[in-house]
């Protein structure tokens, strides 16, 4: 069975600052590779989605990476801001979709 | 733009009642899922449905049951709720080709 793991589980960064969030899971057969945020008592809100014939994946400050042979995915986030506070998550998708515990950030001003 | 509707944002039942959570797509998506969130347990599956009157279990279907009679509509229904099902109750839609998956707002149920 797919498990999904995300270290850190909390992150606490200045603003301005570069960051990444890691995301490993055990089975590399896996379809894709979703990014969601997530900020309190709210749904999750997709990011970024790689598939498996992709490594990486970029949204404006976003840029996600996967290493399927290696079972990683990276979230870089460039010059952090306060807004950026939240709650990240990975799913991956084999035949299910497994989350990952999430990483929760916060950037100071 | 891509949209997920959950019928309520915040619910309050008294045990034994039944409860009805209702959730919209105008995606046209066939996959839809719900999920609970619970602190220090992430998210797990109650059940999925692949499509119009398909439902299939998913990781905690106890106490649960679902319904799907048009493809844009998933209900979640507690027969009869229990106060160890307060939880934050998610949907999801799911674009079959490429695989997104699209969370609604969530509806925090509290069963006392």
């Amino acid at each position: 069975k797919q498990e999904v793991t995300q270290i850190p589980a909390a992150l606490s960064v200045p603003e301005g600052e570069n960051l990444v969030l890691n995301c490993s899971f055990t089975d590399s057969a896996i379809y894709n590779l979703q990014w969601f945020r997530q900020d309190p008592g709210k749904g999750l809100t997709s990011l970024l989605l790689i598939q498996s014939s992709q490594r990486e994946q970029t949204s404006g400050r976003l840029n996600a990476s996967l290493d399927k042979s290696s079972g990683r995915s990276t979230l870089y986030i460039a010059a952090s801001q306060p807004g950026d506070s939240a709650t990240y998550l990975c799913a991956v998708k084999d035949n299910d979709m497994r989350f990952g515990a999430g990483t929760r950030l916060t950037v100071k001003p | 733009d891509v949209k997920v509707t959950q019928s309520s944002r915040y619910l309050v039942k008294r045990t034994g009642e039944k409860v009805f959570l209702e959730c919209v797509q105008d995606m046209d998506h066939e996959n839809m899922f719900w999920y609970r969130q619970d602190p220090g347990l992430g998210l797990r599956l109650i059940y999925f449905s692949y499509d119009v009157k398909m439902k299939e279990k998913g990781d905690i279907p106890e106490g649960y049951s679902v319904s799907r009679e048009k493809k844009e509509r998933f209900s979640l229904i507690l027969e009869s709720a229990s106060t160890n099902q307060t939880s934050m109750y998610l949907c999801a839609s799911r674009e079959r080709v490429l695989g997104e998956q699209y969370f609604g707002p969530g509806t925090r149920l509290t069963v006392t």
